[in-house]
């Protein structure tokens, strides 16, 4: 069974930097993509970035992009998102998510989601 | 501001269906079959029901179907059952490399 374990959320203030990880079991995380996703509090859904099963590419919402980096640990099938000069509008919960791998597209699209760690930016 | 359009709320009666669209762009839902739905139910994460237009990840039941026509995506689910009350959200590819979602709809079981 596939888990996403995320972590790292906390109150933060604006400018400041925080890093979310997500520990994974239940599948060979080095075969595939990864996202994050984040909901911003009685929001819709937002995609933030995605990772291949590598880490050779890297996308980013424009939103994020400059800011927010996502990377990943193939030896410890964890996923990380290093967050940079935060702003109120990045409050959020933040969901990592695995690839549908049955996906036709080169991008597919989340498949299996954890349960989000929050992230409240302010003063 | 979401840059695929759906409605904010349906609703029907049990054993009713209810068709949810999803209006997007010739840069995403028009140019490619890769559009998916995703059910949100209060206070948890969102479960994926069908990816690719129309195919179903394992364990979602056949009464959620998805097309496409045009710029348009469409999700209807027969035979509501009360367990389907929840937002869903539809969620195309764009090029280059993004994903965009709809702004979600709140589908209420009468």
């Amino acid at each position: 069974e596939v888990h996403l374990l995320e972590s790292g959320g906390t109150l933060v203030q604006p400018g400041k930097s925080l890093r979310l990880s997500c520990a994974t079991s239940g599948f060979l995380f080095s075969s595939h993509a990864m996202s994050w996703v984040r909901q911003a509090p009685g929001q819709g859904l937002e995609w933030v970035a995605t990772i291949t099963g590598t880490g050779t590419f890297k996308y980013y919402a424009d939103s994020v992009r400059g800011r927010f980096s996502v990377s990943r640990d193939n030896s410890r099938s964890t996923l990380f998102l290093q967050m940079n000069s935060l702003s109120v509008e990045d409050t959020a919960i933040y969901y990592c998510t695995r690839d549908e791998s049955q996906s036709a597209s080169d991008q597919p699209p989340p498949g299996s989601w954890g349960q989000g760690t929050l992230v409240t930016v302010s003063s | 501001h979401s840059a695929l359009t759906q409605p904010r709320s349906v609703s029907g009666s049990p054993g009713q269906s209810v068709t949810i669209s999803c209006t997007g762009a010739g840069n995403n839902i028009g140019s490619y079959d890769f559009v998916s739905w995703y059910q949100q139910i209060s206070g948890k994460a969102p479960r994926l029901i069908i990816y690719d237009v129309y195919k179903w990840p394992s364990g979602v039941p056949p009464r959620f179907s998805g097309s496409k026509s045009g710029n348009t995506a469409s999700l209807t689910i027969s035979g509501l059952q009360s367990e389907d009350e929840a937002v869903y959200y539809c969620c195309s590819y764009e090029a280059p490399n993004t994903l965009v979602f709809g702004g979600g709809t709140k589908v209420t079981v009468l």
